[in-house]
């Protein structure tokens, strides 16, 4: 698959589980994003990474921890979760000096 | 915090008319607003943005237009087609930050044959 490609699809946790989404881009660009997207809600931004550094964290819970080994990968690992945290969790790149985001199709998390 | 406002969050109407989506935002610095649209189980992809130099850019059926004195910009799609139906959003870069796109809590488009 070409572009943004995230992992798992689909994804049922219980709250004491621990759990990693994946997403790969194969654009060559150099920052990475984690949306959450809740129904009836903005999508909210989570993470940006730049050249594999955290530019931003909009104040994400600590049970949220992002991970960057490269420019091409971003995980979002998971611990603890609540059912609140149920969510499409979206994963987007960019050229850093260009603005447009290209997005992955998403983790549908489930938090039982 | 920097906010962005979307309306309506529904939206109905006949093939053929136009659909109109207005959104203000709160940071005076925003220079780069972006329309998103997220067809139903698909990601959302980018279908037209504008910069704060410019007070509207047309595409085909779309057009945006931006009034940075009012803080507001507003996506057109004329002639609609039923496979315009789906959520749109709205977004607006905040300054001062990488990249930080701040998005409206969406419009669901719905285009009746």
């Amino acid at each position: 698959e070409t572009g943004v490609t995230q992992t798992p699809r689909h994804l049922v946790m219980g709250m004491t589980n621990k759990k990693s989404l994946k997403c790969e881009q194969h654009l060559g660009h150099n920052a990475m994003y984690w949306y959450k997207q809740s129904a009836k809600k903005p999508l909210e931004l989570m993470f940006v990474y730049n050249f594999k550094e955290q530019t931003e964290n909009n104040s994400v819970p600590s049970r949220f921890s992002p991970e960057c080994p490269n420019s091409s990968h971003l995980f979002l690992h998971l611990h603890t979760l609540q059912p609140e945290d149920s969510a499409l969790y979206l994963c987007a790149s960019s050229q850093v000096n260009d603005d447009e985001q290209y997005f992955g199709p998403g983790t549908r998390l489930t938090v039982t | 915090g920097e906010n962005v406002e979307q309306h309506p969050s529904t939206l109905s109407v006949q093939e053929g008319d136009s659909a109109v989506i207005k959104c203000t935002y709160s940071d005076s610095a925003s220079n780069y607003f972006p329309w998103y649209k997220q067809e139903l189980g698909k990601r959302p992809q980018l279908i037209i943005d504008i910069r704060s130099n410019v007070g509207e850019k047309k595409d085909q059926r779309i057009a945006v237009t931006l009034n940075k004195t009012a803080k507001h910009f507003s996506l057109h799609i004329t002639e609609t087609q039923p496979e315009d139906s789906a959520v749109y959003f709205c977004a607006a870069r905040i300054s001062g930050g990488y990249n930080k796109l701040i998005f409206g809590a969406g419009t669901r488009l719905a285009v009746h044959p």
